[in-house]
């Protein structure tokens, strides 16, 4: 267990209205990452963060934020929620051994 | 241009017998592959990872093997076990930043 919560774990919301997810640690890691889960495209890197208020883009992350103001926790915001990011999304933290990374438990996210 | 690809959707194997599991990759810079196993509603569970440097990694059931000449690695799962059942993704890892970039999945599913 690597101390990752997420929040809200479900949320469904409507098509242009803004949402925040929140990814939650309590072992100081430094280096934190979001990703999407889809069908047939495994786990997408949207955005990472490798401190406090440094943070830098992945392959999918067109109509993303994110903020990290302090160590344990990382934002994701959605500026202006799209059909198109119906998703499960995934923080992790980096380890400290093999290149690993530890996940959380997913917030699965329905834009109507 | 996917870097990662596992070209398998599925496999179904008899309870006890040996579970292999492949990936390609494109790009070799990448520091350490990594296997992990996802049930539904769960995060992603790190299995076991190889550095680029090796050729064969071993954690009890759980054997990694990586072919850099042919850009291909595989995991062995020995004997399986039908808790074993699962979505299997492989994962490589860019030393730098930690990213992470997956293939699309395998499910697996072992018969009693």
């Amino acid at each position: 267990d690597a101390g990752i919560t997420q929040s809200p774990r479900h949320k469904v919301t409507e098509t242009g209205t803004p949402v925040t997810l929140r990814c939650h640690q309590t072992e100081n890691h430094r280096y934190m990452y979001w990703y999407r889960q889809d069908p047939g495209h495994g786990l997408r890197l949207i955005h990472y963060s490798y401190g406090v208020k440094d943070t830098d883009k992945g392959e999918v992350s067109d109509g993303y934020s994110v903020s990290r103001s302090k160590t344990e926790d990382f934002l994701l915001t959605l500026e202006s929620a799209t059909s198109s990011q119906t998703s499960v999304y995934f923080c992790a933290i980096r380890g400290t051994g093999s290149g690993e990374q530890y996940f959380g438990p997913g917030t699965r996210l329905t834009v109507t | 241009d996917q870097q990662v690809k596992q070209n398998s959707p599925s496999l179904s194997v008899q309870e006890g017998r040996i579970s292999i599991l492949n990936c390609d990759y494109t790009n070799s810079m990448f520091d350490y592959f990594l296997w992990y196993k996802k049930y539904p509603a769960e995060g992603p569970t790190f299995l076991i990872s190889i550095s680029s440097i090796k050729d064969k990694n071993e954690d009890g059931r759980f054997t990694v093997f990586l072919n850099k000449s042919a850009k291909h690695l595989s995991l062995h799962i020995v004997p399986s076990q039908p808790g074993d059942s699962a979505v299997y993704f492989c994962a490589a890892s860019d030393g730098n930043t930690g990213k992470l970039i997956f293939g699309q999945g395998t499910t697996l599913q072992v018969k009693p």
